[in-house]
């Protein structure tokens, strides 16, 4: 079996602040994603790569960055956080038929 | 583009009573689906997908798929504290075998 582990997993911030959120996968799978959870709203798709270097924007894009140097890891980047600001980033991976998701790192924006 | 809409948005159940969980989708193109289970303070995780029109139980757990109405439905039987949990049922979207697109999500309260 293999992990997805994602860091930090509490993130706290600034209004305006640029906010990083790593991730590691060692499934060795090709594809991995970063949803965001809002609660009563579901999971969101921000940004996926379907290998290293590849990037492809989700549905929630506007006002984040993300990076897939090696194809173990995945990062995103909050350009400028919004005050108040609370949710849920969920980095996941995937092969055909079933996509594997990590803990979390909790965002609040202050 | 794929529309996941679930019901009910949150489910009181008896410890060992019948929980039921809705989920219409809109693309009649979709080809299989997956129930997803969340933990408080975990990250979702797959319980079981479904492809074929009918029932596929595993274990305590009954998924049902009616492609013509564009349903499925989780049941778990004899629902136990620890399935307490919100459920999101997915179905891949168009041109993406393994890009979700999740409902809302049904949180499921099993009372002791």
């Amino acid at each position: 079996g293999g992990i997805i582990t994602q860091t930090p997993k509490f993130l706290i911030g600034q209004e305006g602040q640029k906010l990083t959120l790593k991730c590691q996968q060692n499934f060795n799978h090709d594809t991995m994603y970063w949803y965001r959870q809002d609660s009563g709203k579901g999971l969101r798709l921000i940004y996926y790569s379907i290998t290293e270097n590849d990037l492809q924007k989700g549905d929630l894009s506007e006002g984040y960055d993300a990076s897939r140097e090696k194809k173990s890891s995945f990062s995103l980047t909050v350009t400028s956080a919004q005050k108040n600001e609370m949710a849920v980033f969920l980095c996941a991976s995937s092969i055909w038929g079933g996509v594997y998701f990590g803990p979390g790192t909790r965002l609040t924006v202050l | 583009q794929q529309k996941v809409q679930q019901s009910p948005e949150s489910l009181i159940v008896p410890e060992g009573g019948m929980a039921s969980l809705n989920c219409t989708f809109s693309d009649r193109n979709s080809q299989y689906f997956w129930w997803y289970r969340q933990h408080s303070g975990e990250g979702p995780k797959a319980l079981m997908s479904i492809f074929s029109n009918g029932d596929k139980k595993e274990g305590r757990f009954t998924a049902h798929l009616n492609k013509a109405s564009l349903y499925v439905s989780l049941h778990i039987k004899d629902s136990q504290p620890s399935d307490s949990a919100l459920y999101f049922c997915a179905s891949p979207r168009a041109g993406g075998a393994d890009r979700l697109t999740f409902g809302k999500g049904t949180q499921l309260i099993i009372q002791p």
